[in-house]
C-alpha cells in the first residue's frame, strides 16, 4: 500500500540547535515533495519544493534534502529558533495524475525550547 | 503579499443542510484546489480544478459535493446535504502556471456539522 511517514512524536530541541525531521514514503514515484509549515488554527504555508533531479535545495536557515532511492527526504532548521515552533508537514505528487494532487504527511511537531 | 483569502471562517450547520464554503485564490493563479483536515488527522486531498473544469477528485468527493468558479475571483465547494462526518477544516488551495508549484493555501474555514 502507499505510505507517507513523518514522526508522530513531538521533537524538542534546544534554541540554537539544528532541528532534523524526516519524511519517508513507500509505493510512491513521485516528481516534487513539498515541505509545509502548520501552525495551530491556520492553513499550511509553503517552505520548500524539491524535484525528484534535485539531491539538496536551502532557503536561508532551511535545507531539504530529497533521496529518491532510499525514498526519504529530510527537512533541517539551523540554529533554530522558539519561533520555528509548528507542525511541519511533508507532501508529494503521486507521480502520476498530473494534477497538482498533494498527500500529505501526518506532520510532525517541533518545539524549539529558549 | 497576495494571499488567498477564505470566508467564512466559521461555519455550524444542521446536519442535511447544503452549506458553501467560499475562497478567492491568488489573482493570477491558474490552478485551484480545495483540501480538507479533521481534527488531529493529516491534511486530505478533495479536487482540483483547472480551465473551468475538475482535472482530479478524490473518493472523498461524492456526488454530495461540487466547485465553481462562478466569476473570475471566487471558487466555491457546495456539500448538498451535511453529514456529521463533513465535520472538518476545509482548506482552499491555488498555485500558478504549473502543477509542479508551490501552492498558497488560505487559513481554512471550520465547519462544525451539529
Amino acid at each position: 500500500s502507499q505510505k507517507i511517514e513523518q514522526n508522530s512524536e513531538a521533537l524538542n530541541i534546544q534554541e540554537g540547535k539544528t532541528a532534523t525531521l524526516t519524511c519517508n514514503y513507500t509505493n510512491y514515484s513521485p516528481a516534487y515533495l513539498q515541505w509545509y509549515r502548520q501552525d495551530p488554527g491556520r492553513g499550511p504555508v509553503f517552505l520548500l519544493l524539491i524535484r525528484e533531479n534535485e539531491k539538496e535545495k536551502r532557503k536561508e536557515r532551511l535545507k531539504v534534502t530529497f533521496d529518491t532511492t532510499l525514498k526519504q527526504s529530510l527537512f533541517h532548521i539551523t540554529a533554530s529558533q522558539p519561533a520555528d515552533s509548528a507542525t511541519y508537514l511533508c507532501a508529494l505528487d503521486d507521480g502520476s495524475s498530473n494534477t497538482g494532487k498533494l498527500i500529505f504527511g501526518q506532520g510532525t511537531t517541533l518545539q524549539v525550547k529558549p | 503579499e497576495p494571499e488567498v483569502t477564505q470566508t467564512p471562517s466559521h461555519q455550524v450547520t444542521q446536519m442535511g443542510q447544503e452549506v458553501i464554503l467560499r475562497c478567492v485564490p491568488i489573482s493570477n493563479h491558474l490552478y485551484f484546489y480545495w483540501y480538507r483536515q479533521i481534527l488531529g488527522q493529516k491534511v486530505e486531498f478533495l479536487v482540483s480544478f483547472y480551465n473551468n473544469e475538475i482535472s482530479e477528485k478524490s473518493e472523498i468527493f461524492d456526488d454530495q459535493f461540487s466547485v465553481e468558479r462562478p466569476d473570475g475571483s471566487n471558487f466555491t465547494l457546495k456539500i448538498r446535504s451535511t453529514k456529521l462526518e463533513d465535520s472538518a477544516m476545509y482548506f482552499c488551495a491555488s498555485s500558478g502556471q504549473g502543477v509542479n508549484q508551490p501552492q498558497h493555501f488560505g487559513d481554512g474555514t471550520r465547519l462544525s456539522i451539529l
